[in-house]
């Protein structure tokens, strides 16, 4: 089966910038997960999507950070306006129904200047 | 809450065995997990147990669970190059599905 598929890979932006992240997950996986890497740390959960609604978005900095998965396919992840701080890679996971693991994306690195 | 510790860094030579540590706090985690980060690239995983188990191997992995202590241990045998990575062990809570994760423990493999 085909893989998460995140895209761009990489971007550099300036900040106060926007940037959006998009994500693809496995077909079929009802669940879909944006997670923040920053540099030397673990991955945090962003937000996650069951089919086409949120189930947890507790740490999404909301007044920037916003994310859609409309049709409860693919998902949209986007920083309106950046921070340096948001300098990570941000990282796109899907889980099947009843399935125990997640299958991670090779993710989007994002740099802000 | 969930909350994952782990040791930074380790070395081992190629061929020897190494073991890397990682201690949870919510002691309703179901299931316990191992992933590799590879320079650049996302998360594989690697393997998880069940938290009602002791012990799971699977090939050069074993994963030992110490659910009193709340420590997760991950040895790989015959340590290869290709080995080289960052190692992250991640929790999952009891009803909850998603993971937390610790920051992870980059081993480097010397030839």
């Amino acid at each position: 089966e085909a893989g998460v598929a995140q895209s761009p890979r990489y971007k550099i932006i300036e900040k106060r910038q926007s940037v959006a992240f998009w994500c693809n997950p496995i077909s079929g996986h009802a669940t879909l997960y944006w997670y923040q890497q920053i540099l030397g740390q673990g991955p945090k959960l962003l937000i996650q999507f069951q089919n086409n609604g949120v189930v947890d978005d507790s740490q999404l900095p909301k007044d920037r950070f916003s994310a859609e998965r409309l049709k409860g396919v693919d998902s949209t992840l986007k920083i309106q306006p950046a921070k340096l701080e948001d300098s990570a890679v941000y990282l796109c996971a899907s889980r099947g129904s009843g399935a125990n693991v997640l299958t991670f994306g090779a993710g989007s690195r994002l740099t802000v200047l | 809450g969930e909350d994952v510790e782990q040791s930074l860094f380790l070395s081992v030579r190629e061929g020897d065995s190494s073991v890397i540590n990682c201690t949870y706090t919510d002691s309703s985690s179901t299931y316990l997990y191992w992933y590799k980060q590879e320079p650049g690239a996302g998360l594989q995983l690697l393997t998880y147990i069940f938290s009602n188990m002791d012990m799971k191997q699977d090939q050069r992995l074993t994963v030992l669970l110490n659910k009193k202590d709340k420590h997760l241990s991950l040895r790989i045998a015959d340590t290869q190059t290709g080995d080289s990575a960052i190692y992250f062990c991640a929790e999952r809570a009891n009803g909850n599905n998603r993971l937390a994760f610790g920051k992870g423990n980059q081993v480097v493999v010397i030839p």
